[in-house]
């Protein structure tokens, strides 16, 4: 099974500000790495799929690199309503996994 | 546009079954990818089961033997058949579009409590 360390575990950012979160496999995984944004209260949603591919209708702000053992979603210019969690997930093989989440505060 | 409702969720005690469904519109079931994800409260995201456009079924070994994966072609529904429920079962259960392996779009939950 394939292990997603995200880092950190929680952040609190100013509004403008760059948001970097990593998510480390324990092994490689190709680029079948994929993010997902969860508001409260709400379902997540794919931002970025294949570690840098931007999902239809996803902001600009948001995008993806990395591969292999290491990945980053970064968000560009942070507004308010990008207050949520995010969950890397891989699909590269058998049981699918996702990370334990980064929670992004406002501050 | 795609939309998925679950349904089927409820209080259940140790031991107890459930049959989760999950409706599907805008789009095929049988010609997608589809899984089961699960998320305990307060906690975070678990994929429980996936079943192939093929017909293919797989299952974490938390669930394994307990849960099974299905869909009616003719309703356009995906459903989870959970066995044997354990207080740890307890969580919003998603259902979600996979193509390609790749979970692009989510239902809104439905909430299962296993409790005496």
């Amino acid at each position: 099974e394939v292990v997603l360390t995200q880092s950190p575990d929680f952040q609190s950012v100013t509004p403008k500000e760059k948001v970097t979160i990593t998510c480390r496999a324990s092994q490689s995984i190709g680029s079948g790495l994929h993010w997902y944004q969860q508001k409260p209260d709400q379902s997540p949603k794919l931002l970025i799929k294949y570690a840098s591919q931007s999902f239809s209708g996803v902001p600009s702000r948001f995008s993806g690199s990395g591969s292999g053992t290491d990945f980053t979603l970064t968000i560009n210019s942070l507004e308010a309503e990008d207050a949520a969690t995010y969950f890397c997930h891989h699909s590269s093989s058998l049981p699918w996994t996702f990370g334990q989440g980064t929670k992004v505060e406002i501050k | 546009e795609v939309h998925l409702v679950e349904s089927g969720g409820g209080l259940v005690q140790p031991g107890g079954s459930l049959r989760l469904s999950c409706a599907a519109s805008g789009f095929t079931v049988s010609s997608n990818h589809m899984t089961w994800v699960r998320q305990a409260p307060g906690k975070g995201l678990e994929w429980v089961s996936v079943i192939y456009s093929g017909g293919s079924t797989y299952y974490a070994d938390s669930v394994k033997g307990r849960f099974t994966i299905s869909r009616d072609n003719s309703k356009n529904t995906l459903y989870l058949q959970m066995n044997s429920l354990r207080a740890e079962d307890t969580a919003v259960y998603y259902c979600a579009r996979s193509p390609a392996a790749i979970i692009d779009y989510w239902g809104q939950g439905t909430l299962v409590t296993v409790s005496p």
